[in-house]
């Protein structure tokens, strides 16, 4: 199973300033990667996918980046209502692995 | 609008067995995959399994495989996760997805399933 990891743990970053959260996989997933936000209390919500597509209604800050092994999930302005757990997923290989998750705080 | 519904939640004991549910509306259900994802309290996301409801193809994470239980019923567009003897450990969010293929991201959720064993 393809082990995805995701840093930092918790990241504060303050009103309007860029938020950038990493995602490494143990091996090449290809550009088979996808972004994941998750409110308390609510479902994931599909932010990214094919490592670069912003889904269907998502703002224009949420952007993707990287290929293979490394990416990164980039927030060019921080919103109060963009307080969440972001995670990464991979479904190059069997089976779809999800990392462990970035939280994401206003300072 | 695409929708899954998920039955509401459960508390169960060690031992008992358990049935939840997904409900699937405003999109032909036989022919998208659905998923199962399992939140546990302040842990990450982890994928359980898949089905296909139009011929029941299902697959496994071999986490999962031998532990849970996916099938589906098309004629009433509804996919399920089962346990036969449930544990303390199952405590958890249970989610359902949809997804255009076996190994693909998902861009619909069902609301979510909080599963409680406990004595």
């Amino acid at each position: 199973e393809i082990v995805m990891t995701q840093s930092p743990a918790t990241l504060s970053v303050s009103p309007g300033e860029r938020a950038t959260l990493s995602c490494r996989a143990s091996q090449s997933v290809s550009a088979d990667l996808a972004w994941y936000q998750q409110k308390p209390g609510q479902a994931p919500r599909l932010l990214i996918y094919g490592e670069s597509t912003r889904a269907t209604g998502i703002p224009a800050r949420f952007s993707g980046s990287g290929s293979g092994t490394q990416f990164t999930l980039t927030i060019s302005s921080l919103q109060s209502e963009d307080v969440a757990v972001y995670y990464c997923q991979q479904y190059n290989h069997w089976p779809p692995s999800f990392g462990g998750g970035t939280k994401v705080e206003i300072k | 609008e695409v929708q899954l519904v998920q039955s509401g939640a459960v508390v169960k004991k060690p031992g008992e067995s358990l049935k939840i549910s997904c409900m699937g509306s405003g999109y032909s259900f036989p022919t998208y995959w659905i998923a199962w994802v399992r939140h546990m309290p302040g842990k990450g996301l982890e994928w359980m399994g898949i089905i296909y409801p139009d011929d029941s193809d299902t697959r496994y994470s071999p986490s999962f495989r031998g532990q849970v239980t996916i099938s589906a019923d098309k004629s009433v567009s509804t996919a399920y996760l089962q346990w036969s003897s449930l544990k303390a450990s199952d405590t958890a969010m249970y989610y359902c997805a949809r997804g255009v293929g076996p190994n693909y991201s998902y861009q619909y959720w069902g609301q979510g399933t909080l599963v409680t064993v406990s004595s």
